[in-house]
């Protein structure tokens, strides 16, 4: 089945420690995402990638960092300098969208992570 | 840059309707509506574009008023399973940087 995988679905680390989320899609989609989901609020994107290797920062890239080496994975690393990284980190992809075409974004189940 | 949804959040008994408002301060290219069940991933419903509309589920429908920069999700008939948070996304032009709304949390009671 085609879809998009994360692990861990829980995760906890201590304070000052760099984590690393992970996200595989097997859906052959060339865009990749992540966002951050807060109580009571909405996702707010983190990075975003539309091909491998290239990717640009979303309105909160401040303390997270990600690669692209491949097509599949778009790894998110949470860094010590991320001031309050307790959240629900969720991952999604898409096929590029063509002039004139809009697309949905397929959604990972998430991973929440708790800094202690 | 964040759409603004209204409300927050609503109560419905099985069988009655909402509707569930998404408003930007930018001109729209598109809008997207998902929605969430808790601790789960968001499920698309549809995406409407600026000029057309384009089919989403049954007795779940949209609207786009370009010139009020608004969508509107009209839920018909309200069942049980609807229940959930709904969220609208919205971007100003193809391939450029999507914006999720607040949410607007839905629950339907028996």
């Amino acid at each position: 089945d085609g879809g998009i995988t994360q692990s861990p679905k829980y995760l906890f680390r201590k304070e000052g420690q760099n984590v690393t989320l992970s996200c595989e899609q097997n859906l052959n989609h060339d865009a990749m995402y992540w966002y951050r989901q807060d109580p009571g609020q909405g996702l707010r994107l983190i990075y975003y990638s539309q091909i491998v290797n290239d990717f640009q920062k979303g309105d909160i890239a401040e303390g997270y960092s990600v690669s692209r080496e491949k097509k599949e994975s778009f790894p998110l690393t949470v860094t010590s300098a991320q001031k309050n990284p307790t959240a629900f980190y969720l991952c999604a992809s898409s096929i590029p969208g063509l002039a004139g075409l809009s697309v949905e974004q397929f959604f990972g189940p998430g991973t929440r992570l708790t800094v202690l | 840059q964040q759409p603004v949804q209204s409300p927050q959040a609503v109560i419905l008994r099985e069988g009655e309707d909402a509707v569930i408002n998404c408003s930007s301060s930018k001109a729209l290219y598109s809008v997207h509506w998902y929605r969430q069940k808790h601790g789960e991933a968001p499920v698309f419903l549809m995406i409407l574009l600026k000029g057309g509309e384009q089919k989403g589920h049954e007795k779940i429908s949209a609207s786009f008023n370009e010139k009020k920069q608004q969508s509107s999700l009209y839920l018909t008939a309200s069942q049980l399973s609807y229940s959930g948070t709904y969220f609208c996304g919205t971007e100003w032009a193809t391939g450029n940087q999507f914006y999720f709304g607040t949410g607007t949390s839905l629950t339907v009671i028996p």
